[in-house]
C-alpha cells in the first residue's frame, strides 16, 4: 500500500503571494501523481496531472513539480478562488489509487 | 456538457443495505471506465471502486470488499454501487467520477449524495 503525506495540514498566506505546497509518497511513484482542488460543497477538480502537465482550462499559475517520492504544487500568485483544500493522488499503484490527507490554503 | 448525478444516499442503520446510482449524460457512457469515490465527513479523499466500461473487470478497495458491489447499465447510462453490512466508518459523500483521458486521475465528477450510517 502507498501511503500519501501531504504538508503542511494548513497554509495561511495572503492574496498575491505565492504557494507552495508538498506532497510525499512512501514509495516511488515515478510521475504519476495527480493534484485536485476541491472547494466547500463542491466535488474535487483536477489540476495537474503526470506531476506537472496542467489540465483543460487551468491557469498558468498552478504548476506541480517533482518525481519519485516528492512532489510540489506551487500557486504563483494566489487568488482569492483559489483558498481551498488540495489533495495530490497516486496513480502508479493503479487500480489501487490512494489520495493524500488534504493541505487546506487558507487567507492569512 | 458532462453531467454525473448521483442518488440513492440517506440514512441506514448498521448493517443494512443502499444503492447508490449515478446517471450520466453527456458523452458516450459505455466508452467509459468509471468510478466511486468516497469522503467521510471532515477528512480526506478514498477510492472505493472501479469497472471497466464493459463491466468485465472490477476492482475494489479493500474496506470495502466483499460488502460492496459495483455494476452499470450502458443501456441506461447510469452506474450502481450497491452496499450492503453498512458500518458506521462507511458514512461519506460518495462521487462518482471517471476521466474523460486516462483510466488513472478523474476530470469529471458527480456532485455526490450523502451516506450516513448510524442507529
Amino acid at each position: 500500500e502507498i501511503v500519501m503525506t501531504q504538508s503542511p495540514a494548513t497554509l495561511s498566506v495572503s492574496p498575491g503571494e505565492r504557494a507552495t505546497l508538498s506532497c510525499r509518497a512512501s514509495q516511488s511513484v515515478s510521475s504519476n501523481l495527480a493534484w485536485y482542488q476541491q472547494k466547500p460543497g463542491q466535488a474535487p477538480r483536477l489540476l495537474i496531472y503526470g506531476a506537472s502537465t496542467r489540465a483543460t482550462g487551468i491557469p498558468a499559475r498552478f504548476s506541480g513539480s517533482g518525481s519519485g517520492t516528492e512532489f510540489t504544487l506551487t500557486i504563483s500568485s494566489l487568488q482569492s478562488e483559489d483558498f481551498a483544500v488540495y489533495y495530490c493522488q497516486q496513480y502508479n499503484n493503479w487500480p489501487l489509487v490512494a489520495f493524500g490527507q488534504g493541505t487546506k490554503v487558507e487567507i492569512k | 456538457e458532462v453531467q454525473l448525478v448521483e442518488s440513492g444516499g440517506g440514512l441506514v442503520q448498521p448493517g443494512g443495505s443502499l444503492r447508490l446510482s449515478c446517471a450520466a449524460s453527456g458523452f458516450t457512457f459505455s466508452s467509459y471506465e468509471m468510478n466511486w469515490v468516497r469522503q467521510a465527513p471532515g477528512k480526506g479523499l478514498e477510492w472505493v471502486s472501479y469497472i471497466s466500461s464493459s463491466g468485465s473487470t472490477i476492482y475494489y478497495a479493500d474496506s470495502v470488499k466483499g460488502r460492496f458491489t459495483i455494476s452499470r447499465d450502458n443501456a441506461k447510462n447510469s452506474l450502481y454501487l450497491q452496499m450492503n453490512s453498512l458500518r458506521a466508518e462507511d458514512t461519506a459523500v460518495y462521487y462518482c467520477a471517471f476521466g474523460g483521458w486516462s483510466t488513472y486521475y478523474f476530470d469529471y465528477w458527480g456532485q455526490g449524495t450523502l451516506v450516513t450510517v448510524s442507529s
